[in-house]
């Protein structure tokens, strides 16, 4: 079956635009998360969705927001964005999240900001 | 805040050794724990995970140790191959988070080189 699909797969933006990404979750997945990762911070959690609802967040500014659809595809945002937010940006999803819920990743989307 | 660390940055290993990779967690709630490896240019897959009512989960190739007592995770490459080169994390959640999805917390990265 298809894995996690997260597009686009690389994008460049300039400083103060604002970014979306997309991810397909494994079809019969309803937990989708995202994760930030950087050469210098490594793989950092950004938020959870579950049936449309955001039940667990991380510790980023509120630039970065998300949101999950009635089929389980999620999207994230980014506004404003900085030269820091360069990294490859990470979907996960699990078939209900938490404890045993074997949670598999996207290849990423790379974004650059310039 | 805590964090989970790796305590070695790469790791080489000769083609058919068995491979060892340490990891160190430092949040005394963790009980979920979970091995990553993320070749270059992709996402992390999964390898195995543990849960902290267990001390050692073995699968294909690989087997992990777990020991509370000292915040200690490893995980064990058996007959190692070309292809297991790349970076592996370890990843830790607390049961609070289990009603919702893992918020993982992951370990640095240790790149392990194969040599043939």
């Amino acid at each position: 079956k298809a894995g996690v699909t997260q597009t686009p797969r690389y994008l460049i933006k300039t400083r103060g635009q604002q970014v979306t990404l997309s991810c397909s979750p494994i079809s019969g997945h309803r937990s989708v998360s995202w994760y930030q990762q950087t050469p210098g911070q490594g793989l950092q959690f950004l938020f959870e969705y579950f049936s449309e609802t955001q039940r667990n967040k991380g510790n980023f500014p509120g630039r970065f927001s998300g949101r999950q659809f009635s089929n389980s595809r999620s999207e994230m945002n980014v506004s404003t964005l900085e030269l820091g937010d360069s990294a490859l940006y990470l979907c996960a999803s699990s078939r209900q999240g938490g404890y045993g819920n074997t949670i598999y990743f996207g290849e990423g989307s790379w974004l650059t900001v310039v | 805040g805590e964090s989970v660390g790796l305590h070695l940055p790469t790791l080489s290993v000769q083609e058919g050794d068995n491979s060892i990779i340490n990891c160190a967690y430092s949040n005394s709630a963790s009980d979920y724990f979970i091995w990553y490896k993320q070749e270059s240019g992709k996402g992390p897959q999964f390898i195995i995970d543990i849960r902290s009512n267990m001390d050692k989960r073995q699968g294909q190739r690989v087997t992990v140790l777990l020991n509370k007592t000292v915040k200690h995770l490893s995980l064990q490459i058996a007959a190692t191959q070309p292809g297991d080169s790349a970076v592996y994390f370890c990843a830790e959640t607390e049961s609070r988070y289990t009603g919702a999805n893992s918020k993982l917390t992951f370990g640095k990265g240790i790149t392990l080189s194969v040599r043939p």
